[in-house]
């Protein structure tokens, strides 16, 4: 079946500096991948997402990732500053829906 | 105003209760969808509507009901409440089955 999954469940970081966050996904056809952001006591939020036509896609401080050859995805946070500490999942378009990973949690240290 | 909201967004309950746990959004989408999350296993899908008149079980519907009111409400049940069923409830809304998702601010629901 399909499954999403992270390569860490926890990344500790140091304030400034870059953050790389993995996740492993099993679908070669899957055409579009999400990344969230779960901080404390809320809802998961977008982030960024990328289609499968994309090798990479850049926000605000945020670079997303993909390398359909070995079916890996990656979010890169530059600077990282405390109020990036949160839970990071990735999500892959499923049979209908999306199918989450089980998460990373990015810890920012000062 | 927030555009997903749920409620309650905490509630303590006994085993055997009936529970019902509601969304509702103001983005005018039509896919809504009940997820669960426990430590350590991620976000897990209950039950998912595309519309009013369409609803589909996920992953882990076992236990769970759900109802959609109008395009923008749908709501959970806990039938017969267990402590198992103790974990924290999102619910989302998409415009396409495979958009972007957004979610709620979650109900942390508790099961003695």
């Amino acid at each position: 079946g399909e499954s999403v999954g992270l390569h860490l469940p926890t990344l500790s970081v140091q304030e400034g500096d870059n953050s790389i966050i993995n996740c492993a996904y099993s679908n070669s056809a899957s055409d579009y991948f999400i990344w969230y952001k779960q901080e404390s006591g809320k809802g998961p939020q977008f982030i960024i997402d990328i289609r499968s036509n994309m090798d990479k896609r850049q926000g605000q401080r945020v670079t997303v990732l993909l390398n359909k050859t070995v079916k890996h995805l990656s979010l890169q946070i530059a600077a990282t500053q405390p109020g990036d500490s949160a839970v990071y999942f990735c999500a892959e378009k499923g049979t209908g829906k999306l199918i989450f990973g089980q998460g990373t949690t990015l810890q920012v240290k000062p | 105003d927030a555009d997903v909201t749920q409620t309650p967004r905490n509630r303590i309950t006994k085993t055997g209760k009936r529970i019902m746990l509601e969304c509702s959004q103001t983005k005018g989408h039509d896919r809504m969808y009940w997820y669960r999350q426990d430590p350590g296993l991620g976000l897990r899908l209950i039950y998912y509507s595309f519309d009013v008149k369409d609803i589909n079980k996920g992953e882990i519907s076992d236990g769970y009901s759900v109802s959609r009111q109008a395009q923008a409400k749908f709501s959970l049940s806990l039938e017969s409440a267990i402590p198992n069923q103790t974990a924290l409830y999102f619910c989302a809304t998409s415009r396409g089955p495979t958009d972007t998702q957004y979610f709620g601010p979650g109900t942390r629901l508790t099961v003695l």
